[in-house]
C-alpha cells in the first residue's frame, strides 16, 4: 500500500490565489521530504528539500517566497504556491525515504495544479 | 553536479519481445545508487529496480534487469517478455551515497510503447 500520501490529487485555482499541497508519510517518520515539479512530457525537477523543524533548502531558480514549504511535524510537509499564475500549472510530487539513508524513496501520487 | 542522460525519448516493443532502455550518467563520486522508475499514465512513480554502485553484479527483478557498466557510467534497463502493462514513461535516476539524505536526479525519460 501507499506509504506517502499527497493531497489534493488535483486542484484548479484562479490567478492570484494560493494553494496548499500536503504530503504525509504514513506509519513512518520523515525528517526530510523532497518536492519535485513535473511539466507535461518532461522529467521530474527537484524544487526543494523539506527539513523537519528547519528551513527548506531550495534549488537554484526556485523562488522560496513563492513556493512556501513548511515541515512542521515528522509526518507532514506542506507546499504552498502563493499568488499562483498560469505558468505555475504543473504536476507536483513529494517523496520521502522510509528507513535509513540506504532506503529507496517513496513518492506520493502527485498533485495536478491548474491555474486559470 | 551529477547529470543523467536518457538518449531515447521514445521506444516501442512488440509484446513478448525484449527491449533495452539506455541511460548514462556523469559523476565524480565513487559511491552512489542508480534507479529505474516507471511512471504510467496515473503519474504514480513506481520503483522498478535499483543498483548500488559498489556492487558489480547486475540487479535483477523478475523480467527487469540492468546492465551496469561503472567505468562507462552506463546503466541500461532490459525488459524481457514485454507486457502491455509495461507501457509507461521510464526514468533513470541517480542518487549520491556520500552524504545523508540526498535527493534523486532524474533523466528526461523514455516513453515505452508496447505493441500487441
Amino acid at each position: 500500500g501507499a506509504v506517502v500520501s499527497q493531497h489534493p490529487s488535483w486542484v484548479i485555482c484562479k490567478s492570484g490565489t494560493s494553494v496548499k499541497i500536503e504530503c504525509r508519510s504514513l506509519d513512518f517518520q520523515a525528517t526530510t521530504m523532497f518536492w519535485y515539479r513535473q511539466f507535461p512530457k518532461q522529467s521530474l525537477m527537484l524544487m526543494a528539500t523539506s527539513n523537519e523543524g528547519s528551513k527548506a533548502t531550495y534549488e537554484q531558480g526556485v523562488e522560496k517566497d513563492k513556493f512556501l514549504i513548511n515541515h512542521a511535524s515528522l509526518t507532514l510537509s506542506t507546499l504552498t504556491v502563493t499568488s499562483a499564475h498560469p505558468e505555475d500549472s504543473s504536476f507536483y510530487i513529494c517523496s520521502a525515504r522510509r528507513g535509513g539513508y540506504n532506503s529507496p524513496l517513496h513518492f506520493g501520487n502527485g498533485t495536478r495544479l491548474t491555474v486559470t | 553536479a551529477q547529470t543523467v542522460t536518457q538518449s531515447q525519448p521514445e521506444m516501442s516493443v512488440q509484446e513478448a519481445e525484449t527491449v533495452t532502455l539506455s541511460c548514462t550518467y556523469d559523476t565524480s563520486e565513487s559511491d552512489y545508487y542508480l534507479f529505474w522508475y516507471k511512471q504510467p499514465p496515473s503519474r504514480q512513480m513506481i520503483l522498478v529496480i535499483r543498483q548500488e554502485a559498489y556492487k558489480q553484479q547486475n540487479a535483477t527483478e523478475n523480467r527487469f534487469s540492468v546492465n551496469f557498466q561503472k567505468a562507462a557510467k552506463s546503466f541500461s534497463l532490459k525488459i524481457s517478455d514485454s507486457q502491455l502493462g509495461d507501457a509507461a514513461m521510464y526514468f533513470c535516476a541517480y542518487r549520491s551515497a556520500n552524504s545523508g539524505n540526498t535527493p534523486l536526479v532524474f533523466g528526461k525519460g523514455t516513453r515505452l510503447s508496447v505493441i500487441a
